[in-house]
């Protein structure tokens, strides 16, 4: 298997642009998780789907960022219209099952760039 | 304050030292207890994970919890320029998504 595939890899865009990231999960994953990576804050996780459905986001940040997942293989996070304080490594990662002890795989991030 | 708490580093050894990386935390339901390693530029992936509390050793790596105090460590022996890494540790109640400390940036040079 490839393992996650996120793309773009880098994305550098002007701040009030939409901005849109996409993630292919493992397949058989029921799990998938979008998490953002900044230096101050670490990993923080924005949102997370079982079997397409978003479970649990509390922590999207803002009305400006949305996330879907309308197939098993395929999942976006948009950021409409972007700020530069949303600039960040953006992880998309998946798993099995949500259990403590179910591995978390995670794709390369997008390192995004909002000028 | 953040359920989880972790020095950011950076940590600089020489090679064959021994590392102590630590994460202390403030919920006590947390019964699953993770260490991720990012190299640069790439994803997380899981390291080591530990049910409650005690040790658990895999190769060079020992992960220790202590939940009385919690407090987790993750000793690395023998360490290598190629474990220079940040070092992430989680913890997750059981069923629940996972909670992660900010990161150790490690360094090892020859």
């Amino acid at each position: 298997d490839a393992g996650v595939i996120q793309s773009p890899r880098h994305e550098v865009t002007e701040m009030g642009q939409e901005v849109t990231l996409r993630c292919k999960p493992i397949s058989g994953h029921d799990y998938l998780f979008w998490y953002r990576q900044t230096m101050m804050r670490g990993l923080e996780l924005l949102i997370y789907f079982n079997n397409n459905v978003p479970i649990d986001d509390s922590g999207m940040p803002e009305d400006r960022f949305s996330a879907k997942m309308p197939n098993a293989s395929f999942s976006t996070l948009k950021i409409q219209p972007s700020e530069p304080r949303d600039s960040a490594v953006y992880f998309c990662a998946s798993s099995l099952g949500l259990a403590g002890d179910e591995t978390q795989y995670f794709g390369p991030g997008t390192r995004l760039l909002v000028l | 304050q953040k359920e989880v708490e972790q020095d950011p580093g950076p940590l600089s050894v020489p090679e064959g030292a021994i590392v102590s990386l630590n994460c202390t935390y403030s919920n006590s339901a947390f019964q699953y207890f993770m260490w991720y390693r990012q190299y640069s530029r790439k994803g997380p992936e899981l390291l080591m994970y530990t049910y409650s509390s005690g040790n658990k050793e895999d190769g060079r790596f020992t992960a220790q919890v202590d939940k009385s105090s919690k407090y987790i460590s993750l000793f690395i022996r023998d360490s290598q320029p190629s474990d220079s890494a940040t070092y992430l540790c989680a913890m997750s109640p059981n069923t629940d998504k996972l909670i992660f400390g900010t990161g150790t940036r490690l360094q090892v040079f020859p």
